[in-house]
């Protein structure tokens, strides 16, 4: 079995301060994780992926994120937040090495004040 | 760019009416996917193909029906719509072992039941 969890359902930033978007993952495999964004009225988009290489994986849009086995943790970071990262971000989880479904987070929405 | 393309945006129908909501891909992808976006409860899925004519359920495929008769199309059929099925709707596709990078999805089709 395998599911994630988004400890924060909205965060809100001002523009130019970092963003961290936590995520926790069960899998009873080895997993393949994921971050996907979402904006208003848009389809959903590939930030950045792990598939057991290296631990700390950059994405579109100054976006990383960091694997930690230790911590079951893959939580989104980017350094300075701008307005059009307004958006909803899903955490996923698949096991590695199948082409299984993806199982979602229930969702983060950030939002970026001025 | 693999194009999944869904056929309405938005959709009003009746209770008790039988709906079909179509998805074409354009990449030759052997899987198709059809998931269910509700606030606070990320996507679900419910149900997904791996080839033609083969079908799988996902999480939460009752009510649901699907539809695969050609390798392009994905059809999601509600035989009997009722008003807690109003939600939006996604579709994706996918090579087989692409291990989520490789998923696309669709613009959503925002399903009302009144």
């Amino acid at each position: 079995a395998q599911s994630v969890t988004q400890l924060d359902s909205h965060v809100s930033v001002s523009e130019g301060t970092p963003v961290l978007l936590r995520c926790n993952y069960s899998s009873s495999y080895s997993p393949s994780l994921f971050w996907y964004v979402q904006h208003p009225n848009k389809g959903l988009q590939l930030l950045l992926k792990y598939t057991s290489a290296a631990t700390l994986v950059k994405g579109i849009n100054g976006f990383e994120a960091e694997f930690k086995k230790s911590e079951t943790s893959f939580h989104l970071t980017k350094p300075s937040a701008h307005m059009s990262d307004a958006a909803e971000y899903f955490c996923v989880v698949t096991p590695t090495g199948t082409a299984s479904k993806l199982t979602f987070g229930t969702g983060t929405r950030l939002q970026v004040t001025l | 760019d693999v194009k999944v393309t869904q056929s309405s945006r938005y959709l009003v129908k009746r209770t008790g009416e039988k709906v079909f909501l179509e998805c074409v891909q354009d990449m030759d992808h052997e899987n198709m996917f059809w998931y269910r976006q509700d606030p606070g409860l990320g996507l679900r899925l419910i149900y997904f193909s791996y080839d033609v004519k083969m079908k799988e359920k996902g999480d939460i495929p009752e009510g649901y029906s699907v539809s695969r008769e050609k390798k392009e199309r994905f059809s999601l059929i509600l035989e009997s719509a009722s008003t807690n099925q109003t939600s939006m709707y996604l579709c994706a596709s996918s090579l087989t072992g692409a291990r989520g990078y490789g998923y696309t999805f669709g613009s959503g089709t925002r399903l009302t039941v009144v």
